[in-house]
């Protein structure tokens, strides 16, 4: 059963859009993060989050902007949509202050942009 | 920085063994992650290490060794069902940095 949701699963919209990719996590955890992965390649960190109103960027430039307003809910969004954001987004979470606590990953958003 | 290397593609035998192998060079190393990715599914924690050594968990072990900056995972008893990409990870000053995979392959 998963304790870290991401909606929607699968998303093809056209450029200069705007999108929110959502993702909630029911663990209490302090840490999220937003990955970005492309086919047979590695994940990149794009933002992440150490509490409520925390937001850093990662190591991938990212035209996006994330939020954490709850510690449930970290959001991702893309003002203007356009074909190089397409690729995989996937969330993960961890516990806060606890060095060899593991990531766990949403199922991810496999995003298309036309 | 962080930099992690592990093969791109290995295939073995159902029933057998397999070691996978990843080096990493990593300033302020704080231990190494294991995961394992099925095609289109998020990745799933497998093992962590941070001390010298092996660590055991049923079917998956994975091996440390600091000096080196190496590790391995591995996978005995193979089933059809471990045909997926294994990610290294490892934890530094920088945060944690993943390689792009190993996509394992199992043959009947």
């Amino acid at each position: 059963e998963a304790d870290i949701y991401q909606t929607p699963r699968y998303l093809v919209i056209g450029t200069g859009k705007k999108i929110t990719l959502e993702c909630s996590q029911t663990m209490g955890h302090d840490k999220m993060y937003w990955y970005q992965q492309d086919p047979g390649m590695e994940l990149h960190l794009i933002h992440y989050s150490y509490g409520v109103n925390s937001t850093e960027k990662g190591d991938l430039s990212s035209e996006s902007t994330v939020s954490r307003i709850r510690t449930e809910h970290f959001p991702l969004t893309l003002e203007s949509a356009r074909p190089s954001h397409t690729s995989q987004y996937l969330c993960a979470s961890s516990e806060g202050g606890v060095n060899n606590s593991p990531l766990h990953f949403g199922n991810g958003t496999r995003l298309t942009v036309t | 920085g962080q930099n992690i290397d592990q093969p791109t593609e290995m295939t073995a035998t159902e029933g057998a063994i397999v070691q996978i192998n990843c080096t990493y060079q990593t300033s302020g190393f704080n231990g190494l992650f294991w995961y394992q990715q099925h095609a289109g599914e998020a990745p799933t924690f497998l093992s962590y290490n941070v001390l010298d050594g092996l660590e055991e968990k049923g079917r998956f072990s994975s091996f440390l060794s600091r000096s080196k900056g190496y590790s391995y995972l591995l996978l005995k008893e193979l089933q059809m069902k471990d045909s997926a990409s294994y990610l290294c990870a490892g934890r530094g000053a920088d945060g944690l940095t993943f390689g792009k995979g190993t996509h394992l392959i199992i043959q009947p």
